[in-house]
Parts: C-alpha cells; sequence; structure tokens
C-alpha cells in the first residue's frame, strides 16, 4: 500500500473560521511532511515531522499548526487564515533509513480556499 | 545554496512524438539525490525516479529514460512515443546533506501537453 491520504479533498472557510487537514499513511514511513502550493508553482515546504517530532518549520506563521499525534497522523491546524493562504495543501510521507534520503509520496492535496 | 532549473515553462507535443524534459541542478554538495515527479491535473505528485550523485548509469522504464550527467549538472527525462496520459506538470527536485536531507529543492516543473 503506496497511499497517503487526505481529507477533506475541498476546503472553504472564513478568515475566523477554525478548520483542520488530516493526512494518513500506512506504510510506516517516519518522516512527514506538509506543502503549500499555488497554481503554476511547485511545492513550498511548510513541515517536516520526524519520528513524530517536528525538525522542520519553514518559519510558516502561527495561524498554520502542525500536529503528528502518532507515526500515522498528521493534522495541519487552520485558524484565522488569510485570502492569500488559498491554495493546495500536499502531504507527503518518505523513509527514513540510511542511504540517503528516499522519494517521497504524495496525498491528492485538500483545496482550500479562504474567504 | 541548491538551485534546480527547469527552462522549459510549458512544451506541446502531438501524440506518439519523443519528449525531452530539461533539468539543470546546483548543489555544492558531492552527496546529493535527484528525483522526478509528475502532477497530472488530479494534484496528486507521483514519484518517478530517484539517483544519487554516486550513479551515473542512465535509466530505463518502459516508455520513460533518464539521462543523468554530472559533468554538465544535468537530470533529462524523455518520454518516448508519448501518449495523453503524460499531460501532466513534471518536477525535477534536489536533496542534498547541506538541506539536511529533509529539506527538497524543487524546479518550477514543466507543463507538458500531449495533443491527440
Amino acid at each position: 500500500d503506496t497511499e497517503v491520504t487526505q481529507t477533506p479533498k475541498h476546503l472553504v472557510m472564513g478568515m475566523t473560521n477554525k478548520k483542520s487537514l488530516k493526512c494518513e499513511q500506512h506504510m510506516g514511513h517516519r518522516a512527514m511532511y506538509w506543502y503549500k502550493q499555488k497554481a503554476k508553482k511547485p511545492p513550498e515546504l511548510m513541515f517536516v515531522y520526524s519520528y513524530e517530532k517536528l525538525s522542520i518549520n519553514e518559519s510558516v506563521p502561527s495561524r498554520f499548526s502542525p500536529e503528528c499525534p502518532n507515526s500515522s497522523l498528521l493534522n495541519l491546524h487552520l485558524h484565522a487564515l488569510q485570502p492569500e493562504d488559498s491554495a493546495l495543501y500536499l502531504c507527503a510521507s518518505s523513509q527514513e533509513l540510511a542511504g540517503g534520503p528516499h522519494e517521497q509520496y504524495f496525498g491528492p492535496g485538500t483545496r482550500l480556499t479562504v474567504t | 545554496a541548491q538551485k534546480v532549473t527547469q527552462a522549459q515553462t510549458e512544451i506541446s507535443v502531438v501524440e506518439k512524438e519523443d519528449v525531452t524534459l530539461d533539468c539543470v541542478y546546483e548543489t555544492r554538495d558531492t552527496t546529493y539525490y535527484l528525483f522526478w515527479y509528475k502532477q497530472p491535473p488530479s494534484g496528486e505528485l507521483v514519484f518517478l525516479i530517484r539517483r544519487n550523485s554516486f550513479d551515473e548509469q542512465n535509466e530505463i522504464s518502459g516508455r520513460y529514460s533518464w539521462n543523468f550527467q554530472k559533468s554538465t549538472s544535468s537530470f533529462n527525462f524523455t518520454i518516448t512515443a508519448s501518449q495523453v496520459v503524460d499531460s501532466a506538470v513534471y518536477f525535477c527536485a534536489l536533496r542534498s546533506n547541506s538541506g539536511g536531507y529533509q529539506k527538497v529543492t524543487f524546479g518550477t516543473g514543466t507543463k507538458l501537453q500531449v495533443i491527440p
């Protein structure tokens, strides 16, 4: 099973709402990632979790709050977002093994619209 | 600093034509890894290939082939006999030790349109 699932697929939220994006993988991967992708741009790294600990935060505003409850789940909590935060949010996972970085497996993404 | 350049923003080909997508990278590290991903309109990035800096062998997988040349810092991707299903955005990516391996430097992507 090489699948990463993300829910919801689409989300429309107001600037005062609180919502959460969810990501799940059952490949035994110990690294999980959140990316933000704007139209016609490459994915931009937001957060990396390694063995359920936050290892990279790419200076993401605090209105985005990641959480890794266990090795299979990754959440992204959203609060007081701005319209410019509208984008495709991608979750990915990869192995953390010796021998260099392994390929990432991506979920289908959540298309977020902030009104 | 690391950089990946995909100079071709958009390419259109007629079905069954061959097409090559270019990727040029910059890194000071001697150990690094290169990847290609495909992003169809559905949005999900699909892994295609991983290559480390010590392995310059070219690779062929069905209609796909990759040419890695350290001398020119290039890792080009060729699709032979293109099909409509190949229409997607293709990203070349780099991971190296100075980025802690966890960071990925993506190129800006090449949008390929295969016309029937």
